[in-house]
């Protein structure tokens, strides 16, 4: 079965340095996200992706963030530069064109911002 | 600064018996939801989807219920199993499907042997 895989599983990194976390979607899905969930809380909605620009992104989801999809396979988010308060999970999700309009997740990379 | 965590509601069963899971939702304009299983560890994994025309949509040993006039959702798990310990959430989608999903923040679903 078809999976959604992100890279590396565990990423730890100083203040203030940047970050990219990567995401491989499903092959033959075309919306992409990004996701996260801060330890013990609730997942929360970073940003949308289609047809290689941002559809919606969410107020956490300020300049220090960014996505790109560099060729046909990836999909990354970039943190310029971490704050402590970015340690956190971070999950992609991807889906097809719908219904249903379930959104596929990966595994999660966890970043710990020292 | 300090996390707060949320303390997530918890529900114990016994193996067998029927789950009822509820979520209450935000925004009245709502018109598709999702439940969702995450495994510890994991990423969250869709168990099934209610659009808000529908009041009742059955899967495999699944069933959500959607109230709209309250605002509410159910998850009805039949025959709980241990595989089925994890935390669940709702999650609904403000009016453009497939995009942003605003999550609830859960219930922690144990089964006991």
């Amino acid at each position: 079965e078809p999976e959604v895989t992100q890279t590396p599983s565990h990423q730890v990194t100083q203040m203030g340095q940047e970050v990219i976390l990567r995401c491989v979607p499903i092959s033959n899905h075309l919306y992409f996200y990004w996701y996260r969930q801060i330890l013990g809380q609730k997942v929360e909605f970073l940003v949308s992706f289609y047809n290689n620009e941002i559809s919606e992104k969410s107020e956490i989801f300020d300049d220090q963030f960014s996505v790109e999809r560099p060729d046909g396979s990836n999909f990354t988010l970039k943190i310029r530069s971490t704050k402590l308060e970015d340690s956190a999970m971070y999950f992609c999700a991807s889906r097809g064109p719908g219904p249903p309009y379930e959104q596929y997740f990966g595994p999660g990379t966890r970043l710990t911002v020292t | 600064g300090e996390s707060v965590g949320l303390h997530l509601p918890t529900l114990s069963v016994q193996e067998g018996d029927n789950s009822i899971i509820n979520c209450a939702y935000s925004n009245s304009a709502s018109d598709y939801f999702i439940w969702y299983k995450q495994e510890s560890g994991k990423g969250p994994q869709f168990i099934i989807d209610i659009r808000s025309n529908m009041d009742k949509r059955q899967g495999q040993r699944v069933t959500v219920l959607l109230n709209k006039t309250v605002k509410h959702l159910s998850l009805q798990i039949a025959a709980t199993q241990p595989g089925d310990s994890a935390v669940y959430f709702c999650a609904e989608n403000m009016g453009n499907y497939g995009q942003n999903f605003v999550f609830g923040p859960g219930t922690r679903l144990s089964v006991l042997p």
